[in-house]
């Protein structure tokens, strides 16, 4: 199974902030790698595919950027609603596996 | 819209099976996609099951796959899970997704709410 390793495992951030979290794959996977946010009591939703591409109605705050083993999704201006938990996920091939999460939490 | 609604008992007994079903509405489950099942023990991360395509040709995780089975409903639009010989391992929220995968790209767009499982006697 490939291996994904998320850092860091929490985050304390301001409103304004700019936020970065990293990604690592445990073999190269080009650019199949997926970002999600989940918040508490909901179902994850999709932000980024194929490592920088944009879902459909997700704000241009966030971005991907990434190929190979290491990925980073940014959120360049963080905002209230933004709090909550995220997973990378990799669709190179199955099993898919997520990575361990990152709790983003108010300062 | 597209929408995919869990359902199934919330608790099961250990050594038991665990059902659930994923109702599909908004778009045929005829498509040409896969459908997966993921899962979340409380306060931890994801765990992907498996998945079934509307061929019925399904992949499931190795770790799962002695005791797990995917299967569509096509004349009720819907899929399903079973998972045998559970314990208290197994007890997590379990959603049910639609994987998308245009230009090859597999991602999930859609989730169902999730079902939270417990195995307890």
């Amino acid at each position: 199974d490939i291996q994904m390793t998320q850092s860091p495992s929490s985050l304390s951030a301001s409103v304004g902030d700019r936020v970065t979290i990293t990604c690592r794959a445990s073999q190269r996977i080009a650019n199949y790698l997926n970002w999600y946010q989940q918040k508490p009591g909901q179902a994850p939703n999709l932000l980024v595919y194929a490592a920088s591409s944009l879902q459909s109605g997700v704000p241009s705050r966030f971005s991907g950027s990434g190929s190979g083993t290491h990925f980073t999704l940014t959120i360049s201006s963080l905002q209230p609603e933004d709090f909550g938990d995220y997973f990378c996920q990799q669709s190179y091939g199955t099993p898919y596996t997520f990575g361990q999460g990152t709790k983003l939490e108010s300062k | 819209q597209v929408q995919l609604q869990e359902s199934g008992p919330g608790l099961v007994k250990p050594s038991g099976t665990l059902s659930l079903t994923c109702a599909v509405s908004g778009t045929s489950i005829r498509s040409n996609n896969w459908w997966s099942w993921v899962r979340q023990p409380p306060g931890k991360g994801l765990e992907w099951i498996g998945e079934i395509h509307h061929s019925g040709s399904t992949n499931y995780s190795p770790s799962l796959k002695s005791r797990l089975t995917i299967s569509l409903d096509k004349s009720n639009n819907q899929f399903s899970l079973k998972l045998n010989s559970v314990t208290a391992a197994d007890t997590a929220q379990y959603y049910c997704a639609r994987e998308l995968s245009p230009s090859g790209y597999n991602f999930f767009d859609y989730w169902g709410q999730g079902a939270l499982v417990t195995v307890s006697s």
